[in-house]
């Protein structure tokens, strides 16, 4: 199957610092990435599709200056959380999708980054 | 309303038994259709999709009712090893994907 790696897997910063999330596709070229944020025993929340060469497409109530998203290859999507704080301490996920006029229409999530802003 | 809605369970049951799960879509243009797992502080894992004829892997059964907007999961002989959230999602337009909340499966033995 299709593997997506993320990198850190778990970081924990000071208040005010930026902190920078890699996602790359490793066995496949993604068209298409999701960042997704989930707190604890809640839902996956969607926060923005990037699409490669494209500006990211953030969700309702998403700051984008906040939440810095790159997609500049078709294997690395990049999500920054500039001047964290600690109600940015969450799990974050990125997930890679192929292309969808090529028929797929699946997504593959990394393995999260745990955040943890002090 | 909201756009995927699934019962959060949990749903408790015997190793062995058979249960079954219901996701229900809002949106009656959307795309493709997806059974995710999700074990605790884990990422989702693709458990497989779900088409209109319906479709079978081992002992899960995912169906489609587009007249009704629902899709479901069944599994067959539970395993303690299926104890899980089961995510629901549901392409819409673009292919944007939205997820369910989740159902929560724990097999005992």
């Amino acid at each position: 199957g299709a593997v997506v790696s993320q990198h850190p897997s778990w970081v924990i910063c000071k208040s005010g610092t930026s902190v920078k999330i890699e996602c790359r596709s490793l066995d496949f070229q993604a068209t298409t990435m999701f960042w997704y944020r989930q707190f604890p025993k809640q839902s996956l929340m969607l926060m923005a599709t990037s699409n490669e060469g494209s500006k990211a497409t953030y969700e309702q109530g998403v700051e984008k200056d906040k939440f810095l998203i790159n997609h500049a290859s078709l294997t690395l999507s990049t999500l920054t959380v500039t001047s964290a704080h600690p109600e940015d301490s969450s799990f974050y996920i990125c997930s890679a999708r192929g292309g969808v006029s090529g028929g797929a229409l699946e997504q593959y999530f990394g393995p999260g980054t745990r955040l943890t802003v002090t | 309303r909201k756009e995927v809605e699934q019962d959060p369970g949990p749903f408790n049951v015997p190793e062995g038994a058979t249960v079954a799960f219901n996701c229900t879509y809002s949106n009656s243009a959307s795309q493709s259709f997806f059974w995710y797992r999700q074990d605790c502080r884990k990422e989702p894992k693709l458990l497989m999709s779900v088409y209109s004829s319906g479709n079978e892997d081992g002992r899960f059964t995912a169906q489609l009712n587009r007249a009704s907007q629902y899709i479901s999961l069944l599994i067959r002989d539970s395993k303690l090893s299926d104890s899980a959230t089961y995510l629901c999602v549901v392409n819409g337009g673009s292919y944007i994907p939205t997820f369910g909340r989740g159902t929560s499966l724990i097999v005992h033995p």
